[in-house]
């Protein structure tokens, strides 16, 4: 089986300031992980991936994520909020055995100038 | 423009009044799925299909019916809707799997079942 867990559905950022939104998983077999962007009326939009190698992942518009397995999380970060990050962001957790692809339930992050 | 295009954006309806939400893709993805998204409970996948006339249920697949006739489009049928259904759809696409390959969204369908 697997899920993924969100903690903290929104967080408020000033712009400039660090953003950290956190992902933590359970697999019982190596996962595949992602981060999705959702903008205001769009639909999501992949913003990186992990698959296997480099734990550590650049992904679009600055932000990054580390696969830490002893930790079973993957954590995003962006080390200075621009007000367009203001967005909802979902951590997924994916089996190659099963393709099976699951979605956390979101964090809304908010920028304030 | 590689997109997904799904309508309408916006559809209010009442209680078992049949439905189609449309979802074609100009991609040729051989992958289409459908998700519904509610506050609180993040996306969950309703159908899939991974090729033409082949689809699988999801998580959630009650009271949704789709199909896959050509490649490029895979509607959403509610043959008769109610209030729980109420929701934002996405339909996505993508070249493999969703775990293979990055999943292209839509930009979603608001129903509202009254």
């Amino acid at each position: 089986a697997q899920s993924v867990t969100q903690l903290g559905s929104h967080v408020s950022v000033s712009e400039g300031a660090l953003v950290l939104l956190r992902c933590n998983y359970s697999s019982s077999v190596p996962p595949y992980l992602f981060w999705y962007v959702q903008y205001p009326n769009q639909g999501l939009q992949l913003l990186l991936k992990y698959t296997t190698g480099a734990t550590l992942v650049k992904g679009i518009n600055g932000f990054e994520a580390e696969f830490k397995k002893s930790e079973t999380s993957f954590h995003l970060t962006k080390p200075s909020a621009h007000m367009s990050d203001a967005a909802e962001y979902f951590c997924a957790v994916g089996r190659v055995d099963t393709d099976k692809l699951i979605f956390g339930t979101g964090t809304r992050l908010q920028v304030f100038p | 423009e590689a997109q997904v295009t799904q309508n309408p954006r916006y559809l209010i309806t009442v209680t078992g009044k049949k439905l189609t939400v449309t979802c074609s893709q100009n991609m040729n993805h051989e992958y289409m799925s459908w998700y519904r998204q509610d506050p609180g409970l993040g996306l969950r996948q309703i159908y899939y299909s991974m090729n033409v006339e082949v689809t699988d249920k999801g998580d959630v697949p009650e009271g949704y019916k789709v199909s896959r006739k050509e490649k490029r489009n895979f509607p959403l049928i509610l043959e008769s809707p109610s209030p729980n259904q109420t929701s934002l759809y996405f339909c996505a696409s993508s070249v493999g799997t969703a775990v293979r390959s990055p999943l292209h969204f839509g930009n979603g369908t608001r129903l509202t079942v009254t």
